[in-house]
Parts: C-alpha cells; structure tokens; sequence
C-alpha cells in the first residue's frame, strides 16, 4: 500500500521569507513523488517530480524540493515566497511496483504569504 | 494545456437522480482516471481506464460507474446521486515522452456537483 501525509493544514509565511511545505511518504518499493499546485477554482499544476537521481529536485516557479530516502520525507521549498505563492499544494507518491500509475494523494497543505 | 476538458463544470441535482460527468482528451493517452476532492482528504482515486473498455476500481467506488467506448472520452456516472458525493471531480490523463509514461498526471479544470 502507498500512503502520504501532510502535517500541516497551513503554513503562513512572509513574503520574501522561505518557504517549506513538508510531505512524508509511505511505499513498499521505490517511490515516485509529486508536487501539485492548486489555485481557487482550478485544477492541480504539475510543479515537480522525484523518480530517481538527485535528491535535490527542481521545479516551476522556482519551487524545489529535496528526497530524503531515510527519513521519508518529499518537503517542497522556494528560497524567497511570493504572495501570488498563496495556494493549495498538494503532496503525492505513487509506488513504482504499482499497476496503472495511480498516484496516491496527501490532505493537502493551505499557503498564505503575506505582504 | 493537456488538453483535458470537463463537462458540466458545475450541476446541482437532487437525491436519487443518475449523474454523468465527463472528461474529453485530445492527446491520445491510453490512461484516464477519476478523482474527487474534498476538503481534509486530498484527491481520492474513484476509477480509473487503461484503455478502451478496460477500467478498474479506485480506492471510493462505491456508487460510481464509468465507461469508456472510444480513446478520448471517460464517462463517469453516479447511478442514484447521494448528498455524501457532493464534491468537486477531476479527470487526470498521464504524461506522455518518446520513452512512455513521465509519471505525472495532468488534471482537468474540474466538475463541481451539489447533490441535494
């Protein structure tokens, strides 16, 4: 079974400061991790993707976000936040044993980047 | 884009009436899948097709249905609408290089139903 969790509801954060929206993850193989973006009445943007290579991964926006293979963990991070940063992100793993690329989804985690 | 679209984007029903939603592909792709999304869940996978008239259960489907009698199109039905499947509904296609499946999907705008 593959499983993935968002512990936070929200982050608030500054503009201009970093930002770090955490995502652990549960597989029986390999994993494959996924970063979406979701703004107000719009379906999920792709921003990024982990399947294998560095563990440091870069995406849109100037989004990364770092596979730690010890710990779990998929957390996204942007250096400096922007206020139209201000979105839904959405944490998701898909096992690389499993059949049809089903991507299993976290709860998901509310930014708000303040001015 | 992808090259997903959705139709309705919005429908209000009532209890006890059949419902279908559908999702249109111009890319092609061998694989579609249904989801829905609802506050604290995340999105959870309803079905999901690998081909024409070939689908397979997701993990919430229970009350739903789909078909799919041509590449492009994947029809999902709710057969006796309930108030606990209102919620908002989006169709997802696999990413596609020279080399197969990218692994990420790509989601379509949405379909949002109230059932009452």
């Amino acid at each position: 079974a593959q499983s993935v969790a968002q512990p936070e509801d929200q982050v608030n954060v500054a503009e201009g400061n970093p930002l770090t929206v955490k995502c652990t993850y549960s597989v029986s193989g390999n994993p494959y991790l996924f970063w979406y973006v979701q703004y107000p009445n719009r379906g999920l943007q792709f921003l990024l993707k982990y399947i294998t290579g560095d563990n440091l991964v870069k995406g849109s926006y100037g989004f990364e976000a770092e596979f730690n293979k010890s710990q779990t963990s998929f957390h996204l991070k942007k250096p400096s936040a922007l206020v139209s940063d201000s979105a839904l992100y959405f944490c998701a793993v898909r096992d690389n044993w499993a059949a049809g690329n089903k991507l299993t989804f976290g709860g998901g985690t509310r930014v708000l980047v303040k001015p | 884009d992808a090259g997903i679209t959705q139709s309705p984007r919005h429908k209000v029903t009532e209890t006890g009436t059949p419902v279908t939603l559908r999702c249109h592909q111009t890319e092609n792709h061998r694989y579609m899948y249904w989801y829905r999304q609802d506050p604290g869940h995340g999105l959870r996978l309803i079905h999901y097709s690998y081909g024409v008239k070939d689908t397979d259960k997701g993990e919430v489907s229970d009350g739903y249905s789909v078909s799919r009698s041509k590449t492009e199109d994947f029809l999902l039905t709710l057969e006796s609408a309930t108030s606990s499947q209102t919620s908002v509904y989006f169709c997802a296609i696999n990413g596609q290089g020279e080399r197969g499946f990218t692994g990420e999907l790509f989601f379509g705008e949405g379909s949002r139903l109230t059932v009452l």
